[in-house]
């Protein structure tokens, strides 16, 4: 079974522009999480969607965005780019079912966005 | 407000011996815990977890302890292997019976296993 995948794997943007980053969860798995990776603060949730709908939500301004397509795949959208936006992004999977105790998550390799 | 902390940023084990990584949290809310081990280059990973009614779950050389009235858990890797080398982060959940995600992270820890 293939893995979570992001695309593209790195972007440069520049100040003020926007950007989409896209993500293809396992098949069959309908729960999507994004979160943003920086230097000194973890893996920050930004959002989670659940058969297109966005089911959760971390605190970020409403610059931050997503969406979630019939096939699950994802996309989440930053516009206005600042400098401090500047992160790994990832995304992460699950099929949202409970085995045992467990609530995997599935992560892609992510996408680095660099804003100059 | 970082509501799960790893206090220790890294840390250096010799090989064959115990790792120990600390974790804790503020919010009584959290009843499900996570550890997740990262690669450069790569997504974290999934290890292991424990639900806030046991105090502790094993997977091979991994155990995960919780101390609920300290607000505190630990990763123990027995023993340590050069490939366990990478960052372990900590995460936290509110709610996860209803089968949501909302994972609060901690900032890692970079354990290096030296051969």
């Amino acid at each position: 079974k293939a893995g979570v995948t992001q695309t593209p794997r790195y972007l440069i943007k520049t100040r003020g522009q926007q950007v989409t980053l896209s993500c293809s969860p396992i098949s069959g798995h309908r729960s999507v999480s994004w979160y943003q990776q920086t230097p000194g603060q973890g893996l920050q949730f930004l959002f989670e969607y659940f058969s297109e709908t966005q089911r959760n939500k971390g605190n970020f301004p409403g610059r931050f965005s997503g969406r979630q397509f019939s096939n699950s795949r994802s996309e989440m959208n930053v516009s206005t780019l600042e400098l401090g936006d500047s992160a790994l992004y990832l995304c992460a999977s699950s099929p949202n079912t409970i085995r045992g105790n467990s609530y995997e998550q599935y992560f892609g390799p992510g996408t680095r966005l660099t804003v100059t | 407000d970082q509501q799960v902390k790893q206090n220790s940023p890294s840390l250096s084990v010799q090989e064959g011996r115990i790792s120990i990584l600390n974790c804790d949290y503020t919010n009584s809310m959290f009843d499900y815990f996570l550890w997740y081990k990262k690669y450069p280059a790569e997504g974290p990973t999934f290890l292991i977890s424990i639900s806030s009614i046991k105090d502790k779950n094993e997977d091979g050389r991994f155990t995960v302890f919780l101390n609920k009235s300290a607000k505190h858990l630990s990763l123990h890797i027995v023993p340590s292997q050069p490939g366990d080398s990478a960052v372990y982060f900590c995460a936290a959940s509110a709610g996860s019976w209803s089968g949501t995600y909302k994972y609060i992270f901690g900032t890692g820890t970079r354990l290096k296993v030296l051969a």
